[in-house]
């Protein structure tokens, strides 16, 4: 069946831009998640989602950083403000309960 | 959170031969291990997954082995096939159900043909 799907693959900023990440969980998962993977490094939590509800986004690096799921289904990370920091590898991830099933990710590269 | 993975960052493999990708980590109230295989371009791929009231579980050519009295996990893969060239992470949570889970820094497996 379909798995996560993320939009876009990847994604050129500017310094100061803002972008808008997506993600379309497998269908049914009611949980979400977001992870941040810098380069040869293991993926960071960010932030999770059941249903709509944000339950947790203690690993947001900063007010920056913005994620929502208003109708449980599609979530959508938005960055303001870019920073050459925020350069890295985005993934979502999905999960009907317990194991976590990852989108391909979307690689920003912020110039 | 807890650092995840102290670890060898490499290793080559023959093809044929078996690996072993060992991991260590540091929370003792962890209860649920996973690893997790990420190919160049993708997203880390569950492969299998441990409760801490076992020390073994095998899956299909994949062995995960837990040791508690030294906080040590490893993976062992039998027979590697080139396609198992990818990076291996080890991810540790409080719960099976445990959404926050933490991430080694990964270790780089190449198989040699």
């Amino acid at each position: 069946g379909a798995g996560v799907s993320q939009s876009p693959r990847y994604k050129v900023a500017k310094r100061g831009q803002d972008v808008a990440l997506r993600c379309d969980p497998i269908s049914g998962h009611v949980s979400l998640f977001w992870y941040q993977q810098a380069l040869g490094q293991g993926p960071e939590f960010l932030t999770y989602f059941q249903n709509e509800a944000q339950l947790d986004k203690s690993g947001l690096p900063s007010d920056r950083f913005f994620a929502e799921r208003p109708e449980g289904s599609v979530s959508t990370l938005k960055i303001q403000r870019t920073q050459q920091e925020d350069s890295a590898v985005y993934l979502c991830a999905s999960s009907p309960s317990g194991t976590q099933y990852f989108g391909p990710g979307t690689r920003l590269l912020v110039l | 959170g807890e650092s995840v993975g102290l670890h060898l960052p490499t290793l080559s493999v023959q093809e044929g031969d078996n690996s072993i990708i060992n991991c260590a980590y540091s929370n003792s109230a962890s209860d649920y291990f996973i690893w997790y295989k990420q190919e160049s371009g993708k997203g880390p791929q569950f492969i299998i997954d441990i409760r801490s009231n076992m020390d073994k579980r095998q899956g299909q050519r994949v062995t995960v082995l837990l040791n508690k009295t030294v906080k040590h996990l490893s993976l062992q893969i039998a027979a590697t096939q080139p396609g198992d060239s990818a990076v291996y992470f080890c991810a540790e949570g409080l719960a099976v159900n445990d959404y926050k889970l933490s991430f080694g820094a990964g270790t780089t497996v190449t198989v040699r043909a």
